[in-house]
C-alpha cells in the first residue's frame, strides 16, 4: 500500500512570497490532515477535513494560509505572503477512520519550507 | 506552556543502556499515542494507551499510561542504534491531536 505523498520535499522563498503544498493522502483515507512542526517542536495541527469538508481550522492563519480538498483526495495548502516564521516542515497525515483523535493517522516525509 | 510537557528534551546514551522519557500534563485524555519521528521522514505511530494503568509492549519498548490518565512514560531496554530518534507523545483533549515538543533520543553504537 502506498503511503501518503508530498511534494514539494523542499521549498525555499522569500518572505511576502507565495507557497503551494501538495498532499495525496492514502488510496481510502477519507480524513485528512495538516500540519506544521517548527524546529524543536511538535507537530501543530493547522487544518482536518472529512472527506471535502472542513473539520477544524482552529489553529490555521486565515488570513494567510489557505487549504482545500476538491473531490475529498488530494489536498493543497497554500501560504500567501509567507513570513520568516513559516519556516517549518508541513506535514499531511491521513487517516482511514471517522476522524476520532485516537485513530492511527499515517504522516507523509512532509515539506521543509525555508522562508529567507 | 505545552498541554504535554515531555523530559527530557534531548537524550544521548551509549548502545545497551536503558533508558525513561516522560509524557505528562495538567489534563486527562481519553487516550495518548506514542511517535517516532526520523531525520526528513513524518512521525510514525507505536502504540495507543486507553486505560489508565495500562502497560504495553512492544518489543524493547514498553509504554505505560498513568493511573489518572494524564502522563505515559517509554522506556526502551538495552537501546539500539536504530532506537535514534525523536520520540512525540500526542493525545487528544478535545477534538483535535496535540503533540508534545519531543524527546530527542541518540543512541551511540
Amino acid at each position: 500500500e502506498a503511503g501518503v505523498a508530498q511534494s514539494p520535499r523542499y521549498k525555499i522563498i522569500e518572505k511576502r512570497q507565495s507557497v503551494a503544498f501538495w498532499c495525496n493522502p492514502i488510496s481510502g483515507h477519507a480524513t485528512l490532515y495538516w500540519y506544521q512542526q517548527i524546529l524543536g517542536q511538535g507537530p501543530k495541527l493547522l487544518i482536518q477535513f472529512q472527506n471535502n469538508g472542513v473539520v477544524d481550522d482552529s489553529q490555521l492563519p486565515k488570513d494567510r494560509f489557505s487549504a482545500e480538498r476538491l473531490k475529498g483526495v488530494d489536498s493543497t495548502l497554500k501560504i500567501q505572503p509567507a513570513k520568516l516564521e513559516d519556516s517549518a516542515v508541513y506535514l499531511c497525515a491521513s487517516s482511514s477512520q471517522g476522524g476520532r483523535p485516537s485513530n492511527t493517522q499515517y504522516f507523509g516525509p512532509g515539506t521543509r519550507l525555508t522562508v529567507l | 506552556t505545552q498541554l504535554l510537557e515531555q523530559s527530557p528534551q534531548f537524550l544521548s546514551i551509549q548502545e545497551g543502556e536503558n533508558l525513561t522519557v516522560y509524557c505528562n500534563s495538567s489534563s486527562v485524555f481519553s487516550s495518548l499515542q506514542w511517535y517516532r519521528q526520523e531525520p526528513g521522514e513524518g512521525p510514525v505511530l507505536l502504540v495507543t494507551v486507553v486505560t489508565g494503568g495500562e502497560v504495553k509492549k512492544l518489543k524493547r519498548l514498553t509504554f505505560q499510561f498513568g493511573d489518572a490518565r494524564k502522563d505515559s512514560s517509554l522506556h526502551i531496554t538495552a537501546a539500539q542504534p536504530g532506537d535514534t530518534g525523536l520520540y512525540l507523545c500526542a493525545g487528544a483533549p478535545s477534538n483535535d491531536m496535540r503533540f508534545g515538543a519531543g524527546t530527542r533520543l541518540t543512541v551511540k553504537p
